[in-house]
């Protein structure tokens, strides 16, 4: 079956770079979009497709994709940015799969 | 914009079924792809499963293959899951989600509020 791993857990200084990855074979055929989750509420998604951005979402937030790794890439990270983030892809065969999460603290 | 209201929380015995709503607004269920996903306390989110517009079926994650049933009231616009044979693991808050299918970019673009079933007896 399609499994996405991810770090469980990132730290990045306020106003520093940080990047989230997320590993898998199903990323080799499709993007991976990410969701960023704050305690209590519901998923946001941050990015998708090759490097897109719903609207109201900062444009410190950037994707990217190389094989079978995506990344999410914060730059400038803010305090309000402190949340899990989860990637997400299908596989060919419809069957779809979450990273398990990385919980990004900002110091 | 879609708006995603789901039903309130629910207490189920061991043994029990729950069926959790998710009301669309902003746009008509047939123009959508729902899914469900799980997350249970302090784990990560897990795909239960959803409609697939490439064959036009609903696809279940083999894990809850058996026990769910998605179903869509089209005449109301609201989607909804059941989930038998209730056990304490499946306590979790349950969320509807739409997916929007690009070719090799998809992805799950609004969610519902999301749904806290608690199985204890």
């Amino acid at each position: 079956s399609s499994e996405l791993t991810q770090d469980p857990a990132v730290s990045v200084a306020l106003g520093q770079t940080v990047r989230i990855t997320c590993q898998g074979d199903s990323l080799r055929s499709y993007y991976a979009s990410w969701y960023q989750q704050k305690p209590g509420q519901a998923p946001v998604l941050v990015i998708y497709g090759k490097n897109n951005r719903p609207s109201g979402i900062p444009d410190r937030f950037s994707g990217s994709s190389s094989g079978n790794t995506a990344s999410l890439t914060i730059t400038g990270a803010q305090a309000e940015d402190e949340a899990d983030y989860y990637c997400n892809s299908r596989d060919s065969s419809g069957i779809w799969v979450f990273g398990g999460g990385t919980k990004l603290t900002v110091l | 914009q879609v708006q995603l209201v789901q039903s309130g929380a629910e207490v189920k015995k061991p043994g029990a079924s729950v069926k959790v709503s998710c009301k669309v607004s902003g746009y008509t269920l047939t123009e959508l792809s729902m899914h469900w996903v799980r997350q249970a306390p302090g784990k990560g989110l897990e795909w239960m499963g959803g409609f697939d517009p490439e064959d036009g079926e609903t696809i279940y994650a083999q894990k809850f293959q058996g026990r769910v049933t998605m179903t869509e009231d089209t005449s109301t616009d609201t989607a909804y899951m059941e989930l038998s044979s209730l056990r304490s693991e499946d306590t979790a808050v349950y969320y509807c989600a739409t997916v929007s299918d690009g070719g090799n970019s998809v992805y799950f673009d609004y969610w519902g509020q999301g749904t806290l079933v608690t199985v204890s007896s």
